[in-house]
């Protein structure tokens, strides 16, 4: 079945500098990749997301970059603001429609 | 719309009991799914659904059943509760339509003392 790691497991950045998360997954048959963010005791919130016919996705300070061959995609934020602060989780779905997801990465976005 | 209810938020229940976790969603969803979440772990798919009367296995399903007998609910049941059952357990749905992620439930809280 998919598996997905997600690097790395903590981030800290301060306030205007770029974060970058990584996740590689392993089924060549997953087709969708969506990022989450969850705020301590809330539920995940979907921020982004790519499909796999698509290289890269944008929206504000969030964008999302895919490598099929390499089977990997990224999360990066720029110019980070403390309410960036969370968790957040990146997943694939592949075969079966499952959705896996990463083990996380807390952000610390420093002021 | 209410989106995915999840009840109860948080339940104690001691070892060996079974209890259900409700799952209700108004979107008309053909997926779902059930998470739980511990310390380190992310999330962890126990099961899910593609649409009624189809279910399958996650990654943990063991001492979990579900069921899928309407599009709108999808309840978790625990046979006989374990205390490494203890986490926080999150349902999940989707239209099948490709390109749209999951909305999650706020979650329910289950300790097994």
């Amino acid at each position: 079945g998919e598996n997905v790691e997600q690097h790395p497991s903590t981030l800290s950045v301060q306030e205007g500098d770029s974060a970058v998360i990584k996740c590689t997954y392993s089924d060549s048959a997953s087709n969708y990749f969506p990022w989450y963010k969850q705020e301590l005791g809330k539920r995940p919130q979907l921020i982004i997301d790519i499909r796999s016919n698509v290289g890269e996705k944008k929206d504000q300070r969030i964008a999302v970059t895919l490598n099929k061959t390499a089977k990997h995609f990224s999360l990066h934020i720029t110019e980070t603001q403390p309410e960036d602060s969370a968790v957040y989780f990146c997943a694939a779905r592949g075969g079966g429609n499952k959705l896996v997801f990463g083990a996380g990465t807390i952000l610390r976005v420093k002021s | 719309n209410a989106g995915v209810t999840q009840t109860p938020k948080f339940q104690v229940l001691k070892t060996g009991q079974s209890m259900t976790l409700q799952c209700a969603q108004d979107m008309n969803h053909e997926y779902m799914s059930w998470y739980r979440q511990d310390p380190g772990m992310g999330l962890r798919l126990i099961h899910y659904s593609v649409g009624a009367g189809i279910t399958d296995q996650g990654e943990v399903p063991n001492g979990y059943n579900v069921s899928r007998s309407t599009t709108e609910d999808f309840p978790l049941r625990l046979l006989s509760a374990a205390p490494s059952q203890t986490s926080v357990y999150f349902c999940a749905s989707s239209p099948a339509r490709e390109g749209y992620g999951y909305t999650f439930g706020s979650g329910t809280r289950l300790t097994v003392v």
